[in-house]
């Protein structure tokens, strides 16, 4: 069977200091892979989506950016975290095949706090 | 890509059926319609989609209007641990699902 695994699950980081989110994916060859972020008390927003190794597209211009080095996994990163950074982080993965209509898997996320 | 209208909380009793309203007037007609839920510091959760046909899973039913302009999700016997966030998200190429605000559902013992 297929799993997610997101770690770490809590993070404390300081302003200015990088960032390393990482996500593998298992029991599954060439999924879509994705970054979403939930603000406090907010909706999720898609911050990344990768259909490929190499291939990253970026939904909003922001202080991140993602790499997928290998085809079940996916790095969330930045150089120098700001405030607005903290958040849940989630990364989801979804068959390749039949892309428009399957289901996202999410991790269990992220939860960021930028001092 | 298409928007969504839900309400922003619903309540339910326990054992009671749940009937969470989802309005997608500018849906495409190629869109599937996707909803999940999210329960406290966790992902979310797919429940159930479809695309014109009602869908029954064992989770819940989706019951999807003729014109696809709105969708209801059923949930049949509501317990405790339904209680939790509810998303109506239609889809898009390269299954990139945005997520709206969500309806928070309250069930009550």
């Amino acid at each position: 069977s297929q799993t997610i695994h997101q770690w770490p699950a809590t993070l404390v980081q300081p302003v200015g200091s990088p960032l390393s989110l990482e996500c593998t994916v298992e029991g599954t060859s060439n999924p879509n892979l994705y970054w979403y972020r939930q603000a406090a008390g907010r909706g999720l927003q898609l911050l990344f989506y990768s259909v490929g190794i190499g291939q990253i597209s970026s939904e909003v211009p922001q202080n991140l950016s993602a790499s997928r080095p290998q085809d079940r996994q996916f790095i969330l990163s930045s150089k120098k975290l700001l405030l607005s950074d903290s958040g849940f982080y989630l990364c989801a993965w979804k068959g390749s095949i039949g892309a428009y209509n399957s289901p996202l898997h999410f991790g269990n996320g992220t939860r960021l706090t930028v001092t | 890509d298409a928007k969504t209208t839900q309400p922003n909380s619903m309540e339910s009793n326990e054992e009671e059926p749940v009937h969470l309203p989802c309005n997608h007037s500018t849906i495409s007609g190629t869109d599937y319609i996707h909803w999940y839920r999210q329960l406290p510091s966790q992902g979310p959760e797919y429940v159930i989609h479809g695309l014109t046909s009602n869908v029954n899973n064992r989770m819940a039913s989706l019951a999807i209007a003729e014109d696809r302009k709105s969708s209801t999700l059923i949930l049949h016997r509501a317990t405790l641990r339904d209680a939790a966030v509810y998303y109506c998200i239609p889809g898009t190429s390269y299954g990139k699902l945005t997520f709206g605000q969500g309806t928070i559902l309250t069930v009550h013992p």
